[in-house]
C-alpha cells in the first residue's frame, strides 16, 4: 500500500520560498492511476486545497495561490515537491500531501483524496 | 468557490448515541462529496467518498447520505475511537473546499 512521507525546513523567513517535499513509498509518482494534491492546514484552523499534480501534466491549482506555487515530481527519488513563493506568516501550516484518485462519470474526470500523509509543520518567521 | 457548512460545530455524546452531523453547500456538487475525520495532532483520514461510499477499513456504523446541496454523516454507535473534527469536502468543482469543520467530543 502506497505511504507518503512529507519533509521540509521547519522554519522559512518572511518573503522567501518554501520547499516541500513528498516522499511516496510501495509505489511510483509516474503511475497513471494516482495524481497528487497538497493541502494545507494553519494552528487551530481548518483545511485549505493547494494543488493537484500528476506525471501526466493534469494539475490544477487554488486560485488564491497559484501565482506562488509550483508542483514538481522527481522521478529518481520518488518525491513529489511544492514550492511556495514569497511567504508570509499567514503561510504558516501544517503542510499534507494526499494521493488522489481519479472517477470518471458521463465524459468527465472527478478527483478526490484516497490517503493523506501524515503531514510537516512549517513556519514562517524571521 | 463552493462554500460549505457544517452544523454544528461542535458535538458532545455519550458512547453508543447515533449522531449525526450536516454539510451544506453553496451550489450543487452533485454527488462529488467526502468526509474526513482528523484527531488531535494528526493528519486527516478518508472516511467516506461520494457521498456514501466507505473508505477501506472504514468501520460500518459510519455512513453517508444526501446528494446536490445537503449531506449528512452520520454514526449509528459512537465509540471512544470517534473524538476529533469531522470535515465534509466538496470535489465537484476547483478550487476544491472543505466545511469548517465539526469537533465530537466524547462525554
Amino acid at each position: 500500500q502506497l505511504q507518503l512521507q512529507e519533509s521540509g525546513p521547519g522554519l522559512v523567513k518572511p518573503s522567501e520560498t518554501l520547499s516541500l517535499t513528498c516522499s511516496v513509498f510501495g509505489g511510483s509518482i509516474t503511475t497513471n492511476t494516482y495524481y497528487w494534491g497538497w493541502v494545507r492546514q494553519p494552528p487551530g484552523k481548518g483545511l485549505e486545497w493547494i494543488g493537484t499534480f500528476s506525471y501526466n501534466g493534469t494539475t490544477f491549482f487554488n486560485p488564491s495561490l497559484q501565482s506562488r506555487v509550483t508542483l514538481s515530481g522527481d522521478t529518481s527519488r520518488n518525491q513529489l515537491s511544492l514550492r511556495l513563493g514569497s511567504v508570509t506568516a499567514s503561510d504558516t501550516a501544517i503542510y499534507y500531501c494526499a494521493i488522489v484518485l481519479r472517477q470518471r462519470w458521463l465524459r468527465r474526470d472527478y478527483y478526490y483524496v484516497d490517503v493523506w500523509g501524515r503531514g510537516t509543520t512549517v513556519t514562517v518567521s524571521s | 468557490d463552493i462554500q460549505m457548512t457544517q452544523s454544528p460545530s461542535t458535538l458532545s455524546a455519550f458512547v453508543g448515541d447515533r449522531l449525526t452531523i450536516t454539510c451544506r453547500a453553496s451550489q450543487t456538487v452533485h454527488s462529488w462529496l467526502a468526509w474526513h475525520h482528523q484527531k488531535p495532532g494528526k493528519a486527516p483520514k478518508v472516511l467516506i467518498y461520494r457521498v456514501t461510499t466507505l473508505q477501506s477499513g472504514v468501520p460500518s456504523r459510519f455512513s453517508g447520505s444526501g446528494s446536490g446541496t445537503e449531506f449528512t454523516l452520520t454514526i449509528s454507535s459512537l465509540q471512544p475511537d470517534d473524538f476529533g473534527t469531522y470535515y465534509c469536502q466538496q470535489y465537484k468543482s476547483y478550487p476544491w473546499t472543505f466545511g469548517q469543520g465539526t469537533m465530537v467530543e466524547i462525554k
